[in-house]
């Protein structure tokens, strides 16, 4: 069956960085894209990016380019989002998600992040 | 770039229907698909509607999309309602770079 396992919680420092790992499994990795999303404590989602597995291609919110990268490896199925001079605002649980075209048909588990000096 | 707006919070009776609208701001609502997650407290989204109307397999046929160009909103109606559907329901569609926009989320109350 298809499931999307992501790395464990995190506490980091502000400026520094996370990368959270997605591991695929129980279908063809690079058939499918994988989308970020986040969710700060008691607030709504937040579309991060889309990066298609089959060639990397990425596409970046807005809010966040420059500070965001997604990447893949399609040698062990694993999508990576790394977030890089970390706010107190980013303190948030994230996100992946398998895309096939406009459907999200499976969701990670989440991953929370604490930003806190 | 456009917004998505949904009520905050809406509460109806089981066995009865709900509908939860979401207006989008400026552009037309038909431009562009719009999906629908539901989110239960502590548990990841999971999609009940993607492009405007259809469901994901596995998703009962109570929940359905629509799209109404006149108020320019999408709308998810949930009909007999099971307490098991309160939930925090998002929408969602696109811009014109592809970025996906969420609608702020509508608290559904089944009591």
């Amino acid at each position: 069956q298809v499931q999307l396992v992501q790395s464990g919680a995190e506490v980091k420092k502000p400026g520094a960085s996370v990368k959270v790992s997605c591991k695929a499994s129980g279908y063809t990795f690079t058939s499918y894209g994988i989308s970020w999303v986040r969710q700060a404590p008691g607030q709504g989602l937040e579309w991060m990016g889309w990066i298609s597995a089959y060639n990397g291609n990425t596409n970046y919110a807005q809010k966040l380019q420059g500070r965001v990268t997604m990447t893949t490896d399609t040698s062990t199925s694993t999508a990576y989002m790394e977030l890089r001079s970390l706010r107190s605002d980013d303190t948030a649980v994230y996100y992946c998600a398998r895309v096939d075209y406009d459907l999200i048909d499976y969701w990670g588990q989440g991953t929370l992040v604490t930003v806190s000096s | 770039n456009f917004m998505l707006t949904q009520p905050h919070s809406v509460s109806e009776s089981p066995g009865k229907t709900v509908t939860i609208s979401c207006t989008r701001s400026s552009g037309s609502i038909a431009s562009n698909y719009v999906q629908w997650y539901q989110q239960r407290p502590g548990s990841s989204p999971t999609t009940v509607i993607y492009e405007d109307n259809q469901r994901p397999s596995g998703v009962p046929d109570r929940f359905s999309g629509s799209i109404d160009s006149s108020s320019n909103s999408a709308s998810l109606t949930i009909s007999g309602l099971k307490t098991e559907d309160e939930a925090d329901y998002y929408c969602q569609s696109y811009d014109s770079s592809n970025h996906w926009v969420f609608g702020g989320g509508t608290k559904l109350t089944v009591l």
